[in-house]
């Protein structure tokens, strides 16, 4: 089975920062990598699909690349809305659509 | 515009069946763009994918989870259920529908129930 691994697992930032968020695959899954945002008492979001395309509505300060293991995301200038629960998620095995442990990105 | 509503019992008692209902709205069940899936999130913890169904009703689940799930769909009423066996406290979490929809070759959650709290507890 395909396992995801997030990291940092917290990352204290404040509004404007640039911050990245990281995503590893225990094996290559091409491009075949989401990645959601989650508030508190709300429905998950997708926010980046196929590793770097932005999902409709979503603000381009959000950006996704990687391919095979290694996947990324970024925001570019954080606005206050922002701080929440990233979540990447592989769609390569249809035996298992894996979430990574999350990252929690909270304001410093 | 697409809409998920989860439905159904609050609190379940251990070793009795969890079941869920989703109820969708702004769209087909069998539509063939249309695949289905459940997400799961217990206390303090992260995501958690249980299972999903296609807009033909074949299923697939969580290894973890397999031999307890069951996905299907009532096409009927427009609305995919989840059923979960023999639970325990561990499968206290907040539930959430969720369809699939496809970028290319890629599937993704883009349309999100609210989530439905389900605590297992005597």
């Amino acid at each position: 089975d395909i396992q995801m691994t997030q990291s940092p697992s917290s990352l204290s930032a404040s509004v404007g920062d640039r911050v990245t968020f990281t995503c590893r695959a225990t094996q290559t899954i091409s491009n075949y990598l989401n990645w959601y945002q989650h508030k508190p008492g709300k429905a998950p979001k997708l926010l980046i699909y196929a590793a770097s395309t932005l999902q409709s509505g979503v603000p381009s300060r959000f950006s996704g690349s990687g391919s095979g293991t290694d996947f990324t995301l970024t925001i570019s200038s954080l606005e206050p809305e922002d701080f929440a629960t990233y979540y990447c998620q592989q769609t390569y095995s249809a035996l298992e659509y894996t979430f990574g442990q999350g990252t929690k990105l909270e304001i410093k | 515009q697409l809409q998920l509503q989860e439905s159904g019992p609050g609190l379940v008692k251990p070793s009795e069946t969890l079941s869920l209902t989703c109820t969708v709205s702004g769209g087909s069940v069998t539509s063939s763009t249309n695949y289905w899936g459940w997400v799961r999130q217990p206390p303090g913890k992260g995501l958690e994918w249980i299972g999903s169904i296609s807009n033909s009703g074949s299923p697939y689940y969580s290894p973890s989870l397999k031999s307890r799930v069951t996905i299907s769909i009532d096409t009927s009423k427009n609305q995919f259920s989840l059923n979960v066996t023999s639970v325990t406290a561990a499968d206290t979490a907040l539930y959430y529908c969720a369809r699939l929809g496809a970028g290319g070759f890629v599937m993704m959650f883009d349309y999100w129930g609210q989530g439905m709290l389900v605590i297992v507890s005597s």
